[in-house]
């Protein structure tokens, strides 16, 4: 069955430094996602992504993230300088369609850890 | 803007026994999507159960089945015959089916179950 798939599982950052959290969609899908779960509370939106452009982006996902698909497999997100709460589970999800009742597919999670 | 409620934090059940989380949202919207999302402690987000706001039909999938209460913003989920498997932190939550595709999710519950 295909899955997502984020590498790293696990990343250790000090603050200020850039990480770059990386996602592989399911193949035939279109729409991406980024969300953020800060230990112990719940699953925030951060942005979407269709056609190589940001669709949507929360209050959350200020100037110091961005997103990229560099090669049409791979969906990135950037976090230029780390902050102590930037520590959290970032989850990628895809999508094949961007209406209708196909669920969103959610990959393991890398945990950020900023100190 | 869309909003998920989960008014309990904890919830726990003997084994075998049925349970049932509460979930209530608010929307100004006629054609959404809800989910219950199970997240253990491995914390991948996995998709439970789904109902389509128009279906009148309560979903049901194995163990699992809600009851939504679309006049009352309502969708709890019922889990039959529980199992120490279903140890978890479960989540609600909502989506449009047009415009914004993105997930909202409630504070989530944390379930036990007690052998």
């Amino acid at each position: 069955e295909p899955e997502v798939t984020q590498t790293p599982s696990h990343q250790v950052t000090q603050m200020g430094q850039e990480v770059i959290l990386r996602c592989v969609p399911i193949s035939n899908h279109l729409y991406f996602y980024w969300y953020r779960q800060i230990l112990g509370q719940k699953v925030e939106f951060l942005v979407s992504f269709y056609n190589n452009e940001i669709s949507e982006k929360s209050e959350i996902f200020d100037d110091q993230f961005s997103v990229e698909r560099p090669d049409g497999s791979n969906f990135t997100l950037k976090i230029r300088s780390t902050k102590l709460e930037d520590s959290a589970m970032y989850f990628c999800a895809s999508r094949g369609s961007r209406t209708g009742f196909d669920e969103q597919y959610f990959g393991p999670g890398t945990r950020l850890t900023v100190t | 803007a869309q909003t998920v409620t989960q008014s309990q934090p904890e919830m726990s059940v003997q084994e075998a026994e049925t349970v049932t989380l509460s979930c209530t949202y608010d929307t100004s919207e006629s054609d959404y999507y809800l989910f219950w999302y199970k997240q253990p402690p491995s914390r991948q987000m996995i998709l439970v159960i789904r109902q389509e706001a128009y279906k009148q039909q309560n979903a049901t999938e194995n163990r699992f089945s809600v009851n939504f209460q679309k006049a009352a913003k309502s969708f709890s989920l019922k889990i039959s015959d529980s199992q120490l498997g279903d140890a978890a932190m479960y989540f609600c939550a909502y989506r449009n089916n047009f415009g914004n595709e993105k997930l909202t999710f409630g504070t989530g519950t944390r379930l036990t179950i007690i052998p």
